[in-house]
């Protein structure tokens, strides 16, 4: 099982562009989420997803927008990228709501200039 | 609403060392709590975890009691070794609908050198 991956590893976006994040697993898992970590800040939560065609907002959702139309997929798309969005960030998921482990993402880290 | 407080980093210890990473937290009910690691350049992986009161997560020699009368979770470490350098984080989730959201602290950077 290759678990939860993430592409691409790196990028650099200029002021106003716009890029997806991938996110895939191969664990059958019905939950999925989108976090970004900052510097010193811990995690917040962007996006999540409780299964195929429904997702949710975090904490953090605006300048972010979300899909899920396969339960092994679910990308993170960013429009209009601003240097406030320079952060890693990481993909999980979780078998189901009585599940305890997230499994992570090797993650994905963007810069904005 | 939920919230995790944990110690700030970072910490630097000699390899043998006693560790402990303080974590206390604010939460509705009666949360899940969890430690969790990242090793330079990873994602996430669950270190230990606790599901209710008095219970004690252990796993590769590090534990963590939840006391419910403090509203603790200290990750603790009889003796560090150099490969446990990294960030721990430590978390809680709450009990029924939202069991599968996680709130996690700030992180502490642990190097252990040797």
């Amino acid at each position: 099982n290759a678990g939860v991956t993430q592409t691409p590893k790196f990028r650099i976006l200029k002021i106003g562009q716009s890029m997806t994040l991938q996110c895939t697993q191969d664990m059958n898992h019905n939950y999925m989420y989108w976090y970004r970590q900052d510097p010193g800040m811990g995690l917040k939560l962007i996006y999540y997803s409780v299964g195929a065609g429904i997702t949710d907002k975090g904490e953090v959702p605006n300048g972010y927008n979300v899909s899920r139309s396969t339960t092994e997929d679910f990308p993170l798309r960013l429009e209009l990228a601003a240097p406030s969005q320079t952060s890693v960030y990481f993909c999980a998921s979780i078998l189901s709501a009585d599940s305890y482990e997230q499994y992570f993402g090797p993650g994905t880290r963007l810069t904005v200039t | 609403g939920n919230s995790v407080t944990q110690m700030e980093g970072p910490v630097t210890l000699s390899e043998e060392a006693f560790l402990t990473i303080n974590c206390t937290y604010t939460a509705t009910g009666y949360p899940s709590l969890f430690w969790y690691v990242q090793y330079p350049g990873e994602g996430l992986q669950l270190l230990l975890k606790a599901t209710k009161a008095d219970d004690k997560g252990s796993n590769k020699g590090f534990e963590a009691t939840y006391r419910k009368e403090t509203t603790s979770f200290h990750l603790e470490k009889g003796s560090v070794q150099v490969s446990d350098s990294a960030v721990y984080f430590c978390a809680l989730s709450g009990r029924g609908g939202s069991n599968y959201k996680l709130t996690f602290g700030k992180g502490t950077l642990l190097t252990v050198n040797p």
